[in-house]
């Protein structure tokens, strides 16, 4: 079975630029997720999906942030206007039902 | 909201030594306890979980307990190898409904010397 995808794996902006990254979960999963790790810290949620809805995003900071699922399966997040403290891996996660997560390898994001 | 602190940040054993890293975490209504194990350049991965109508769960040379009363849970891996090196994070869920949220510890550096 194929996990799930991220692209880019890196990718390096200056401060006020965007940037988007993008998810493909694993095939059938309903629930999709977008983790912010930090250097040093572990993952913390930015917004939940089950199917195209969004189920949790009380700590995405929507100002600059913001996330979409079309159709329910693929995902982008996007970052407008990046900040330096931005810089983090940024990790999509799927989910089938109920509580396991699986996750992708993550995009990281340095910005100068 | 739900607060998970885990230690130790960094342990170092030797080979065939076995490891333990402890967590606790405050919302008693939590019942979902998943580890992760994160190694450099990669996503976490899914080791063993554990649900709070269970005390104690075991996998080959890892096990995880729990402790409600206490709100702690620990991971234990036997016979480590050097395989074994990266950083673990503990994670807990109140999970109801459709959200399934985790909340992470910081992690632990696991590093097995040959």
């Amino acid at each position: 079975e194929a996990g799930v995808a991220q692209s880019p794996r890196y990718k390096i902006i200056e401060k006020r630029q965007s940037v988007a990254f993008w998810c493909n979960p694993i095939s059938g999963h309903a629930t999709l997720y977008w983790y912010q790790q930090i250097l040093g810290q572990g993952p913390k949620l930015l917004i939940q999906f089950q199917n195209n809805g969004v189920v949790d995003d009380s700590q995405l900071p929507k100002d600059r942030f913001s996330a979409e699922r079309l159709k329910g399966v693929d995902s982008t997040l996007k970052i407008q206007p990046a900040k330096l403290e931005d810089s983090a891996v940024y990790l999509c996660a799927s989910s089938p039902q109920g509580h396991e997560q699986y996750f992708g390898p993550g995009t990281r994001l340095t910005v100068t | 909201g739900e607060n998970v602190e885990q230690h130790p940040s960094t342990l170092s054993v030797q080979e065939g030594d076995s490891a333990v890293i402890k967590c606790t975490y405050s919302d008693s209504a939590s019942n979902y306890f998943p580890w992760y194990k994160q190694e450099l350049g990669k996503g976490p991965q899914l080791i063993i979980d554990i649900r709070s109508n269970v005390g104690e769960k075991k996998d080959q040379r890892i096990a995880v307990t729990l402790n409600k009363t206490a709100k702690h849970f620990s991971l234990h891996i036997t016979e480590t190898q050097p395989e074994d090196s990266a950083v673990y994070f503990c994670a807990a869920s109140l999970g109801g409904g459709s959200n399934y949220k985790l909340t992470f510890g910081k992690g632990t550096l696991l590093t097995v010397n040959p």
